[in-house]
């Protein structure tokens, strides 16, 4: 199985703040890594897939980088919206499994 | 506008058996491969089991032999058969879409249920 490993789990930010989030795989995944949003009693939101591809509707603020192993998401000016736990998700086509990274929360500094 | 709506989570005692449904509209259900994903309260996220077009199910350890997916076409609804049910799959259930082929990535997710597995 391939492992999905995200750092920080938890990240003290304010209003404007450049984010960075990173997840990094086991063993290399190309660029099929996705970006999800979740705020708390809501279903994920997909930000990212293909590892820097923007999902239709998505403020253009977020962005996604990386390939093979190690990936980052940014947020470059953060908004009072953005407060929610951020996930990663690798579905490499050489295996039908797919997993996630453990989540990094973004909380108000 | 694409909707899931989930039904079926409830109490179950362990060792029981529950059917998940999912209802879906606003999307030719029979174009994507479908998907459940589960979150225990306060925990990450786990893909529990995923059906393709052609209705051939895809599971990770964890559930296998005790879950199975399906999907009717006709009536525009995924299901999930758990047996066998522990308390480590107490956990609320989400249908989601997938795209990008087995395994793809999850364009639109449900609201979710919840299932709860206690004696």
């Amino acid at each position: 199985d391939i492992q999905m490993t995200q750092s920080p789990s938890t990240l003290s930010a304010s209003v404007g703040d450049r984010v960075t989030i990173t997840c990094r795989a086991s063993q290399s995944i190309s660029s099929w890594l996705a970006w999800y949003q979740q705020k708390p009693g809501k279903a994920p939101k997909l930000l990212i897939y293909k590892a820097s591809s923007l999902e239709s509707g998505v403020p253009s603020r977020f962005s996604g980088s990386g390939s093979g192993t190690e990936f980052t998401l940014t947020i470059s000016s953060l908004q009072p919206d953005d407060f929610a736990t951020y996930y990663c998700q690798q579905y490499n086509s050489y295996s039908p499994e797919l997993t996630f990274g453990g989540g990094t929360k973004v909380e108000i500094k | 506008e694409v909707q899931l709506v989930e039904s079926g989570g409830g109490l179950v005692q362990p060792g029981g058996s529950l059917r998940l449904s999912c209802a879906a509209s606003g999307f030719t259900f029979s174009s994507y491969d479908m998907h459940w994903v589960r979150q225990a309260t306060g925990k990450g996220l786990e893909w529990v089991s995923a059906i393709g077009t052609a209705g051939d199910p895809y599971y990770p350890g964890s559930v296998k032999g005790r879950f199975t997916i399906s999907r009717e076409n006709a009536k525009n609804s995924l299901y999930l058969q758990m047996n066998s049910l522990r308390a480590g799959d107490t956990a609320v259930y989400y249908c989601a879409r997938g795209y990008g082929g087995i395994p793809g990535y999850f364009d639109y997710w449900g609201q979710g249920t919840l299932v709860t597995v206690s004696s």
